[in-house]
């Protein structure tokens, strides 16, 4: 049964340090997403990658985050150094862009805290 | 700033009843709708999409797309209490990606 995975589940961290997070797309999807979702904000895109390379990552404070597909099976974000208003849960959504209506199929979410 | 607005509810309807959830969004060059569902402490699932004009129905549930009035919805018929979740609204504009509203919480009551 093909699933968006994404380890840790759940992650709590003190101010400063890093933290990174991993997925797995679902096998032969092409695109993968990379969202946050706050009670205030929604679900916020943060970045996207086709066929690997990154597309847009315009929703992302630079700064401190990193998004990176290093093959078609993983892809990571990055937080260094982390901060309190990081806390969140972040969802990897894979997709198949240019074919159909490119629906976006989500991950379970990393549930992040930073104390 | 593209944006995708629903009512945060809670909608709360009785078991049985219909659930009218609904969406209006900004852009006019979208191209396809979502709906997805969102139980608590879970992560976002697609239950619908539609791109023309019209109805669009899958079982219980029918999608409703009105590009003229930047209007889509989403009717739940014979709703049930597993019904009972967050409904995310998102829209797909020309560069693939999906811009989500902030959902609306709906309730069904036994």
């Amino acid at each position: 049964d093909a699933r968006v995975t994404q380890t840790p589940r759940h992650k709590v961290t003190e101010m400063g340090q890093e933290v990174t997070m991993r997925c797995q797309p679902i096998l032969g999807h092409n695109t993968v997403f990379w969202y946050r979702q706050t009670m205030m904000q929604g679900l916020e895109l943060l970045a996207y990658f086709r066929n690997r390379a990154p597309l847009d990552d315009s929703g992302m404070p630079k700064d401190r985050f990193s998004a990176e597909m290093p093959d078609a099976t993983l892809a990571t974000l990055k937080i260094q150094p982390s901060e309190p208003r990081d806390s969140a849960v972040y969802f990897c959504a894979s997709g198949s862009l240019g074919t159909g209506h490119n629906e976006q199929f989500f991950g379970p979410g990393t549930r992040l805290t930073v104390l | 700033q593209k944006e995708v607005e629903q009512n945060s509810g809670p909608l709360s309807v009785p078991e049985g009843a219909i659930a009218s959830l609904n969406c209006t969004y900004s852009d006019r060059g979208s191209q396809s709708f979502f709906w997805y569902r969102q139980y608590s402490g879970k992560s976002p699932e697609l239950i619908m999409f539609i791109y023309s004009n019209g109805d669009k129905e899958d079982g219980r549930f029918t999608a409703q797309l009105n590009k003229a009035s930047q209007y889509v919805s989403l009717l739940i018929r014979d709703s049930q209490p597993s019904d009972s979740a967050t409904y995310l609204c998102a829209v797909k504009g020309s560069n693939y990606k999906l811009t989500f509203g902030k959902g609306t919480l709906l309730t069904v009551n036994p």
